[in-house]
């Protein structure tokens, strides 16, 4: 059974780095896409960037300026960076599974709250 | 591509027909609309995709219809489990986007 678990510290400083990181387990990294998305307290759902396990990316161009995606396929893991955050980050962020040829979101992890704050 | 959805909340009774409804602000494929149940505490939930494809493992009470800027999710008999937020999403063009949702509660 594949799944998905993100990680990373629940609170950030305004103006820092956000750092979340997803395990994939139950499937290889290779052979999908992979994708983070966040959802404010209350709100609707934003895609923020997906990568393939090539290390082909695309980014939501709203937070193109501030993200970087990774991935490492001998941890099974991919990654998500946000610099400079500000309160307006604060969300449930989500990793997910995109099949190969289509993108939507077949597989989602259960989702990590992160709440920026000084 | 902008997706809106209606109604914002929709209250009904269990046993009873939900149409929920997804407008798109400019023509999307009918490979590229997809359908997300969202419980309370709980990650989203492939429903549909492809318009009218079922995911594995749901119900045929929930259907997909709809083709250019608006579409259709329908549940047929509202079992208890159904009263969640659903939200539709675009992948036909970059950024992928999602509908705000709406929100199906009991009567």
């Amino acid at each position: 059974q594949v799944q998905l678990q993100e990680s990373g510290p629940g609170l950030v400083k305004p103006s820092e780095t956000l750092s979340l990181t997803c395990t994939v387990s139950g499937a290889s990294i290779s052979s999908y896409y992979w994708s983070w998305i966040r959802q404010p307290p209350g709100k609707g759902l934003e895609w923020i960037a997906y990568i393939y396990y090539t290390g082909s990316t695309n980014y939501n161009p709203s937070l193109k300026s501030r993200v970087t995606i990774s991935l490492d396929t001998s941890k099974n893991q991919f990654s998500l960076k946000l610099s400079s955050v500000t309160a307006a980050d604060t969300a449930v962020y989500y990793c997910a599974r995109l099949p190969r040829l289509y993108w939507y979101f077949d597989l989602w992890g259960r989702g990590t709250l992160v709440t920026v704050s000084s | 591509i902008v997706l809106t959805q209606s109604p914002g909340t929709l209250s009904l009774s269990p046993g009873e027909r939900a149409t929920l409804s997804c407008r798109a602000s400019q023509s999307v494929s009918t490979t590229y609309l997809a359908w997300y149940q969202q419980k309370p505490g709980q990650a989203p939930r492939l429903l549909i995709y492809g318009t009218s494809s079922r995911a594995t493992g749901i119900p045929d009470r929930f259907s997909g219809s709809g083709s250019g800027t608006d579409f259709t999710l329908t549940i047929s008999r509202l079992e208890p489990e159904d009263f969640a937020v659903y939200y539709c999403q675009q992948y036909g063009s970059l950024p992928l986007t999602f509908g705000p949702g709406t929100k199906v509660d009991i009567k």
